[in-house]
């Protein structure tokens, strides 16, 4: 089966750095992704990770480490607009199946405390 | 450049009605995923199209069901609608259907509430 653990919430202070951690179970794989979304707002991309190691854009870094089936997503200097759900998400491929889809995590709510 | 587009963005049926959702892809863009988001869970794959076939489904009865256009929008049917179908359905378009697709632009969504 298929499978994306997160925790559900974390909590920081303004300023510091949080890690949100993904652990992945598919029949296939071909990425970890990480999206953000605001409330009563649509995910938005956020990084991606076809190989393993470190990726960083800006204030957001992602690691990836296949042979562990994980991942985290690393937030720096955080500020308040960065309240928001977290999701990992997986690019999966069935065995024969020709194509394949983007699963979702159950997503990770992070508070920033000023 | 024109993001993803929904219609509508929200609405309100009854048990037992039928209800169609549309969406345009961002510019560029020839592949439609359609989610399903419950309140505090994260987006479930419906299906996903692609040269106007289903290429993909998740584990959703037949009483979804979509189509594309030949201009990429697509639709989303839901019939039979029950009180669990209440969600934010959310449109993701992408650029075709390879490895390398891995970027989705996803829409406002269409917030169904079922009484």
């Amino acid at each position: 089966g298929q499978s994306l653990e997160q925790p559900s919430e974390v909590t920081a202070v303004e300023g510091a750095i949080v890690q949100i951690n993904c652990t992945y179970q598919t029949s296939g794989f071909y990425g970890l992704s990480w999206y953000q979304q605001h409330d009563g707002g649509a995910p938005t991309f956020l990084s991606y990770n076809g190989l393993d190691g470190l990726e960083e854009t800006g204030r957001f870094s992602s690691f990836l480490s296949r042979s562990d089936s994980y991942g985290y997503l690393l937030l720096q200097e955080l500020q308040m607009k960065d309240s928001a759900s977290y999701f990992c998400a997986v690019r999966d491929q069935r065995s024969g199946n020709r194509d394949d889809k983007i699963i979702f995590g159950k997503g990770t709510r992070l508070h920033i405390l000023p | 450049d024109a993001g993803v587009t929904q219609s509508p963005t929200h609405l309100i049926k009854t048990r037992g009605q039928q209800v169609t959702l549309r969406c345009s892809p961002k510019s560029g863009h020839d592949t439609v995923s359609w989610y399903q988001q419950a309140l505090g869970q994260g987006p479930q794959f419906i299906f996903q199209y692609y040269e106007e076939e289903e290429r993909q489904r998740g584990n959703f009865p037949d009483r979804f069901s979509g189509h594309q256009f030949p201009n990429y929008s697509s639709e989303l049917n839901v019939n039979a609608l029950l009180l669990g179908d209440s969600a934010l359905y959310l449109c993701a378009s992408s650029l075709g259907v390879a490895v390398g697709a891995n970027v989705l632009t996803f829409g406002a969504g269409s917030r169904l509430t079922v009484l």
